[in-house]
């Protein structure tokens, strides 16, 4: 069956330029996540939806960031002026129903910012 | 503060050669403990979840055991195909909706 699919794979943004990357989930899953992986570090989460409800957002690094899932579905992760330190892969993942339930991840967005 | 650290950061095997990867916890409240394998450029593949100790769980040559304050993976008899990273995650209730993950075990098997 189809698993969680990102675009684009792969970015390269200038500094200072906005750019948005998007995510599909799994269809019929509830749970939305974003993580941010470091090159030779785990994933670390930036935010949570629960359809399309941001109900946690605590760990997105800056006011640059910016996620939405306006119709419970396909979510947008926007990174406004973008800094070198941004340059990461990005990782969508999505679950059944709650928090404890299995995630599963996307291929991600491999983020480069020159 | 919450914390997750997996050992060793690198393993070499030759094939067939059993070992263990070791993840280590301190949470407050662990809801669930999850193994990730992650392929280079891909993103992390669900192994398994274990929710509490004594709990364990296979997967061909993979086993998942689970301990109050950490988690083993044993590989046994292990392919070139079973080299990958090998990630480690909790879900806890004082971190809310996060998973956290450790830095991973990069395994590399050879023939």
């Amino acid at each position: 069956g189809a698993g969680v699919s990102q675009s684009p794979r792969y970015k390269v943004a200038k500094r200072g330029q906005d750019v948005a990357l998007r995510c599909d989930p799994i269809s019929g899953h509830v749970s939305l996540f974003w993580y941010q992986q470091a090159l030779g570090q785990g994933p670390e989460f930036l935010t949570y939806f629960q359809n399309e409800a941001q109900l946690d957002k605590s760990g997105l690094p800056s006011d640059r960031f910016f996620a939405e899932r306006p119709e419970g579905s396909v979510s947008t992760l926007k990174i406004q002026r973008t800094q070198q330190e941004d340059s990461a892969v990005y990782l969508c993942a999505s679950g059944l129903a709650g928090i404890t339930d299995t995630q599963y991840f996307g291929p991600g967005t491999r983020l480069t910012v020159l | 503060e919450d914390q997750v650290t997996q050992s060793p950061e690198a393993l070499r095997l030759q094939e067939g050669e059993s070992s263990s990867l070791n993840c280590s916890y301190t949470v407050s409240g662990l809801r669930g403990l999850f193994w990730y394998r992650q392929d280079p450029g891909k993103g992390p593949e669900f192994l398994f979840t274990l929710y509490s100790a004594g709990e364990e769980k296979e997967k061909e040559r993979l086993k998942a055991t689970l301990t109050k304050k950490e988690s083993f993976l044993h590989i046994t008899a292990p392919k070139p195909e079973d080299s990958a990273t090998y990630l480690c995650a909790v879900s806890a209730n004082q971190a809310g909706t996060a998973l956290i993950f450790g830095k991973g075990t990069t395994l590399s098997v050879s023939s």
